[in-house]
């Protein structure tokens, strides 16, 4: 149980182009899903928590204007990384908390972005 | 100051070794603490949590927590090979997982 999916696992686009990240919770329900970002060999960084159905609260610093999140529903939440540039180019992760839940949070397996 | 600190390793040791890996804190409202385990360009996996202090185990893992000194521990025993990877602490701040940098471990056989 408790598995979240994300696609694509790796993706490639131009700078100037969008691209749109999926983050699922496959058997569970997920009022709040989480996005992060890794760059090489350092942590997880927060870049916004997302409640079903309301709008993503943001971290500072993070351009809410560049990352567009939706969670439309229980279990989809989508990253849409507008105007790509290649300093965006990371390893994108999402996590989803079970409702009910106050603390355990599920990983996707993340989402390679190279933009070129 | 972090919130969460770790070493960040590398951590070698050969098969079969006792791993005492380490994390401190600074919020005292910190109540769950969380280990997970990340493969190289894999999500991250939970492998224990915690509330407040004392012990948990699971197998070859042990969770320790003493909130008196904020500090949080986790042991394997007996590793293999396949433990090989980043070990991220994580605290359970207000609504969201606060990380520790991760120890990345190497275990050879």
């Amino acid at each position: 149980g408790a598995v979240v999916s994300q696609h694509p696992s790796w993706v490639i686009c131009k700078s100037g182009t969008s691209v749109k990240i999926e983050c699922r919770s496959l058997d569970f329900q997920a009022t709040t899903m989480f996005w992060y970002r890794q760059f090489p060999k350092q942590s997880l960084m927060l870049m916004a928590t997302s409640n079903e159905g309301s709008k993503a609260t943001y971290e500072q610093g993070v351009e809410k204007d560049k990352f567009l999140i939706n969670h439309a529903s229980l279990t989809l939440s989508t990253l849409t990384v507008t105007s790509a540039h290649p300093e965006d180019s990371s390893f994108y992760i999402c996590s989803a908390r079970a409702s009910g839940s106050s603390y355990e949070q599920y990983f996707g397996p993340g989402t390679r972005l190279t933009v070129t | 100051q972090k919130e969460v600190e770790q070493d960040p390793g590398p951590l070698s040791v050969p098969e079969g070794a006792i791993v005492s890996l380490n994390c401190t804190y600074s919020n005292s409202a910190f109540q769950y603490f969380m280990w997970y385990r990340q493969y190289s360009r894999k999500g991250p996996e939970l492998l224990m949590y915690t509330y407040s202090s004392g012990n948990k185990e699971d197998g070859r893992f042990t969770a320790q927590v003493d909130k008196s000194s904020k500090y949080i521990s986790l042991f394997i025993r007996d590793s293999q090979p396949s433990d090989s990877a980043t070990y991220l602490c994580a605290d359970q701040g207000f609504q969201k997982l606060v990380f520790g940098t991760g120890t990345r471990l190497l275990v050879s056989p």
